[in-house]
């Protein structure tokens, strides 16, 4: 079964710089949730799209935008980045009209490192 | 607001025994999910299996089965057999409805599981 894509795998970048993550959700998956996952921590949501729509936001500094396209894949746009920044990044997708049982898949991640 | 606590930094079990890992949630919002993720160290994110907070009898998918004691707030999953494969964090998360629970997920801290031979 198809699964979520997120590319690239891995990512090095310097301070200041910018970096974009994609994400491909499972097919017909109409939300994409975006997680940042520091060393031995749990994920921490930043933000949320539905119907190519922002439906939430979580802890996402302001250096962050996201948005999700016409064919529902999603970007994470990073700017000024900074050594804290560093972390997995996952995106993860769902069926939001489900409900509280609405099933978030989660992708491989991206890890980025900044230096 | 959604609170999940995962009391058990780290687990250890003997390949082929039974292991409980233990979760309690708190929220206000009577029609919530919760689920249990597997994250081994190559990093993914594995769902594991969902309890709705109105399904009556608790849910189990191959060996993994939750201990849902509504009226504790307590979620647990079981592993049966435990399989050397099975060494890896383990985090628990809910969802509520939003209007009043949230939409977004909240996830605990994790539980360390490590099966030895």
């Amino acid at each position: 079964a198809a699964g979520v894509i997120q590319s690239p795998r891995h990512l090095i970048k310097e301070k200041r710089e910018t970096a974009t993550l994609k994400c491909y959700p499972i097919p017909r998956h109409d939300t994409v949730y975006w997680y940042q996952q520091g060393p031995g921590q749990d994920p921490q949501f930043l933000i949320s799209f539905y119907e190519k729509m922002q439906s939430d936001k979580g802890s996402i500094p302001d250096r962050f935008s996201a948005q999700q396209f016409s064919d529902y894949h999603s970007e994470l746009n990073m700017s000024s980045l900074e050594l804290g920044d560093s972390a997995l990044y996952f995106c993860a997708s769902s069926l939001g009209s489900s409900g509280t049982q609405e099933t978030q898949y989660f992708g491989p991640g991206t890890r980025l490192l900044v230096l | 607001a959604q609170k999940i606590t995962q009391t058990q930094p780290g687990m250890f079990v003997q390949e082929k025994e039974a292991v409980t890992l233990d979760c309690t949630y708190d929220t206000s919002d009577p029609s919530y999910g919760l689920f249990w993720y597997k994250q081994p160290s190559s990093g993914e994110m594995i769902f594991l299996i969902y309890q709705g907070s109105y399904d009556q009898q608790n849910a189990t998918e191959g060996r993994y089965s939750l201990n849902f004691q509504k009226a504790r707030k307590s979620a647990n999953l079981v592993i049966s057999a435990s399989q050397l494969g099975d060494s890896a964090m383990y985090f628990c998360a809910m969802r509520g409805a939003g209007s009043g629970g949230s939409y977004i997920p909240t996830f605990g801290r994790g539980t360390s599981l490590i099966v030895h031979p």
